[in-house]
């Protein structure tokens, strides 16, 4: 069965640099949330989309953006990228209506 | 103060052992996840409840929604069960969205 793809699986970036994480939802889900989990840290919600709009904002960086596109894929953008920025972003995918949550493997983002 | 808590923090289990998780919300939920995380790995969504009970091979979950409390059980416990396992509430929010709430993890290691 098709699982939540997110992309890439690693990334290595540079301070100031940017950053562009995807995330490609069960098929016919019709939600996407963004979550960072730090070192050692339990996941922090940053952001979620319903319906290509935006349901929820959690403790997202103003440098931080996120959309939803028309094929319910998600593109979270990072910019002046933080040596504090470097976490494991995963997303997770669901129905509304329906309980059913599904995660990602997770970009695991490391910025120096 | 957390909104989800889980104990223990820590558990070290010899190999056959039978382990305990437990996870206690503060408010009423519509759902909750039991999630693993290897180290370095994403999350894997191992139960979803709303009431009462489920079994998958060596994991039982439980949940008491008037006590809103909830505990994983693994009997038989294994070094491969060694992991990261999150106890994830999901809160209904004003305009039909909800939001997934993190507990804070409970760091399992299975020695043989």
């Amino acid at each position: 069965a098709a699982g939540v793809i997110q992309s890439p699986r690693h990334l290595i970036k540079e301070k100031r640099e940017t950053a562009t994480l995807k995330c490609y939802p069960i098929p016919r889900h019709d939600t996407v949330y963004w979550y960072q989990q730090g070192p050692g840290q339990d996941p922090q919600f940053l952001i979620s989309f319903y319906e290509k709009m935006q349901s929820d904002k959690g403790s997202i960086p103003d440098r931080f953006s996120a959309q939803q596109f028309s094929d319910y894929h998600s593109e979270l953008n990072m910019s002046s990228l933080e040596l504090g920025d470097s976490a494991l972003y995963f997303c997770a995918s669901s129905s509304q209506g329906l309980y059913g949550y599904t995660f990602g493997s997770g970009t695991r983002l490391t910025v120096v | 103060k957390n909104e989800v808590e889980q104990s223990p923090q820590n558990l070290t289990a010899q190999e056959g052992e039978f382990i305990t998780i437990n996870c206690s919300y503060s408010v009423g939920i519509s759902a909750l996840h039991w999630l693993q995380q290897h180290p370095g790995g994403g999350i894997v969504s191992l139960f979803m409840l709303s009431s009462g009970k489920k079994k998958h091979g060596r994991l039982i979950a439980t949940i008491n929604i008037q006590e809103k409390h909830s505990s994983l059980h693994i009997t038989a416990s294994h070094p491969r069960d060694s992991a990261v396992y999150i106890c994830a509430v999901r809160w209904p929010l004003q305009g039909g969205s909800e939001k997934l709430v993190f507990g804070k993890g409970t760091k399992l290691t299975v020695n043989p």
